[in-house]
């Protein structure tokens, strides 16, 4: 069945430390996205890509980096810059307007 | 700029209630419509959409029209269950990438036995 993969479920990062959170998808779908989402609160749009090779910041990007090498592959950095980087991230891919498909999240915890 | 409104929760509800979640919007151009439901430590499931005027989508026995003269794509069911327990987004795309993807605030219903 075709879907979006992210790992890990839960991740644990030290005050300091980078941490890539992982997004694969094998819909074939062009665009990718990644939310970040707060306890109670809607959904905040970090980076988007539409195309191999490119991609542009959203809403909160800063402390956050993206790269999209394969069309599949969307992978997250929370870079050490982010100061408050506990939340459920959510990774997500669309084709044109057909709406989103999202992964089923991974929740980063600073210890 | 586009926008979505819902309204505000927790919605409590006994179970074989009645269920209504307003949402209405704001976009510049023609938007297709959406209902996401996320159930606890998951992703959001696409519930139902509608992509024009008047077209009402449905899934699992929740519905929702797509009204163009009052802006609005308001979610219903006739009898809630325990395991409609979540949170609902109510959604908007305009053009063809989410760009242009706009996410209501949610709504958490709580359906009690």
């Amino acid at each position: 069945d075709g879907g979006i993969t992210q790992s890990p479920k839960y991740l644990f990062r030290k005050e300091g430390q980078n941490v890539t959170l992982s997004c694969e998808q094998n819909l074939n779908h062009d665009a990718m996205y990644w939310y970040r989402q707060d306890p109670g609160q809607g959904l905040r749009l970090i980076y988007y890509s539409q195309i191999v090779n490119d991609f542009q910041k959203g809403d909160i990007a800063e402390g956050y980096s993206v790269s999209r090498e394969k069309k599949e592959s969307f992978p997250l950095t929370v870079t050490s810059a982010q100061k408050n980087p506990t939340a459920f991230y959510l990774c997500a891919s669309s084709m044109q307007d057909y709406g989103y498909t999202f992964g089923s999240g991974t929740r980063l915890t600073v210890v | 700029g586009d926008s979505v409104t819902q309204m505000e929760g927790p919605v409590t509800l006994s179970e074989e209630a009645f269920l209504t979640i307003n949402c209405t919007y704001t976009a510049t151009g023609y938007p297709s419509l959406f209902w996401y439901v996320q159930y606890p430590g998951e992703g959001l499931q696409l519930l139902l959409k509608a992509t024009k005027a008047d077209d009402k989508g449905s899934n699992k026995g929740f519905e929702a029209t797509y009204r163009k003269e009052t802006t609005s794509f308001h979610l219903e069911k006739g009898s809630v269950q325990v395991s409609d327990s979540a949170v609902y987004f109510c959604a908007l795309s305009v053009g063809n990438y989410g760009q242009n993807f706009v996410f209501g605030p949610g709504t958490r219903l709580s359906v009690l036995p």
